[in-house]
């Protein structure tokens, strides 16, 4: 299937900022996801961007770049229960399979 | 209560003995899909389903069924299963639409000796 690459680890202190970049080989897709999953837990939504630039939800902020093929997820004022791991996820044209990233396992520290 | 239902959530089985995960969505979606999650591989998909009686293979669908009869049921069939199909599988439904937001199960946690 296609690929969506993603760092796979990121460690930072509580109220820092963490951005998770998202990396694509393919311009037809109709959005980028972000997804969320604690230890031992569902995937649950985040954010999604149909177009590009910035979407804030809260603390968290999504952007995708088309021209660029890439987005990120960024999050702010970090908490201790933002450990988890997020995955990007693109539903490309053509074709109505899902695909998602490796995912990126953040790790906040006191 | 909007949501996906997983049965069993833990299964301990023998390679060979078919075995069916079922799946059930009360949100009147018309996407559906299975997934595994495996250490360091993200979520691969196996196979989705657009509406009733209409299903595709995902990416890694070798060594599985579905079927989907009614709307909201879409199962899970390991016909003979093998260790290597040790894995924590996800079902998920959607409205099919942007954004498409996948609403996930609980998951299973499938053990093949």
């Amino acid at each position: 299937g296609q690929s969506l690459e993603q760092p796979s680890e990121v460690t930072a202190v509580e109220g820092a900022i963490v951005q998770i970049n998202c990396t694509y080989q393919t311009s037809g897709f109709y959005g980028l996801s972000w997804y969320q999953q604690h230890d031992g837990g569902a995937p649950t939504f985040l954010s999604y961007n149909a177009l590009d630039g910035l979407e804030e939800t809260g603390r968290f902020s999504s952007f995708l770049s088309r021209s660029d093929s890439y987005g990120y997820l960024l999050l702010q004022e970090l908490q201790m229960k933002d450990s988890a791991s997020y995955f990007c996820a693109v539903r490309f044209r053509g074709d109505y399979k899902l695909s998602f990233g490796a995912g990126t396992t953040v790790t906040v520290r006191a | 209560e909007a949501q996906v239902t997983q049965n069993p959530r833990y299964l301990i089985t023998v390679t060979g003995k078919k075995l069916t995960v079922t799946c059930s969505q009360n949100m009147n979606h018309e996407y559906m899909s299975w997934y595994r999650q495996d250490p360091g591989l993200g979520l691969r998909q196996i196979y989705y389903s657009m509406n009733v009686e209409v299903t595709d293979k995902g990416d890694v669908p070798e060594g599985y069924k579905v079927s989907r009869k009614e709307k909201r049921n879409f199962p899970l069939i390991l016909e003979s299963p093998s260790p290597n199909q040790t894995s924590l599988y996800f079902c998920a439904s959607s409205s099919g639409g942007p954004p498409d937001t996948q609403y996930f199960g609980p998951g299973t946690r499938l053990t093949v000796l």
